[in-house]
């Protein structure tokens, strides 16, 4: 199963951007990039999916990168709710697969 | 629509004793996921069942075990405890037709073994 790679922390200041980085140099052609976040003292929750263009919606936007071997999760505007453990992960479109979230980063938003 | 349930939420254990864990999916999801989480490995996947039957495992000794229903719930079990074992233990639903869609996740089950 291919892998992810994530900084274990980062900051930002309230109402700045955050860009939160995930490397995956193994991607497969049939991989997904997927973003998940985990609030304190809950489970996680979806963020974004993307497979080669960039995605918006209301939460966030997905930046991939051309090769695919890396993509960044933006937050345009960092409130103190968006506080969390942020996951990236790899899936198939369809099937069974073994997908572990790993440690994550987790952001700190300082106000 | 209610969201996935866990229970119990809390639960104390001794080493050597086994433990059950239950999870309820969102209605109309037939896939659930198990995970455990600790502060040094993250987020592991335990297995994933859909329409009772085990579809992948992680990488867990056979003492993890678990099943789903016919109404898409699930039960995890953990046998012979060890004090490793202490985690909190997440449960995920999602349809599982088609293409792949985002998992919802339960609060968790927190597990101490003492």
């Amino acid at each position: 199963d291919a892998k992810t790679t994530q900084p274990n922390s980062m900051e930002s200041n309230e109402e700045e951007p955050v860009h939160l980085p995930c490397n995956h140099s193994t991607i497969s052609g049939t991989d997904y990039i997927h973003w998940y976040r985990q609030l304190p003292s809950q489970g996680p929750e979806y963020v974004i999916h993307g497979l080669t263009s960039n995605v918006n919606n209301r939460m966030a936007s997905l930046a991939i990168a051309e090769d695919r071997k890396s993509s960044t999760l933006i937050l345009h505007r960092a409130t103190l709710r968006d506080a969390a453990v942020y996951y990236c992960i790899l899936r198939r479109s369809g099937g069974y697969q073994k997908v572990t979230f790993g440690i994550g980063t987790k952001l700190q938003v300082i106000p | 629509k209610a969201g996935v349930t866990q229970t119990p939420r809390y639960l104390i254990k001794t080493r050597g004793q086994q433990v059950t864990l239950s999870c309820s999916p969102i209605s109309g999801h037939r896939s659930v996921s198990w995970y455990q989480q600790t502060p040094g490995q993250g987020l592991q996947f335990l297995f994933e069942y859909f329409s009772e039957t085990q579809r992948n495992k992680g990488n867990f000794p056979g003492r993890f075990s678990g099943r789903q229903f016919s109404n898409s719930r699930s039960e995890m079990n953990v046998s012979t405890l060890e004090l490793g074992d202490s985690a909190l233990y997440l449960c995920a639903s999602r349809t599982a037709s088609g293409n792949y869609n985002e998992q919802f996740f339960g609060p968790g089950t927190r597990l101490t073994v003492l």
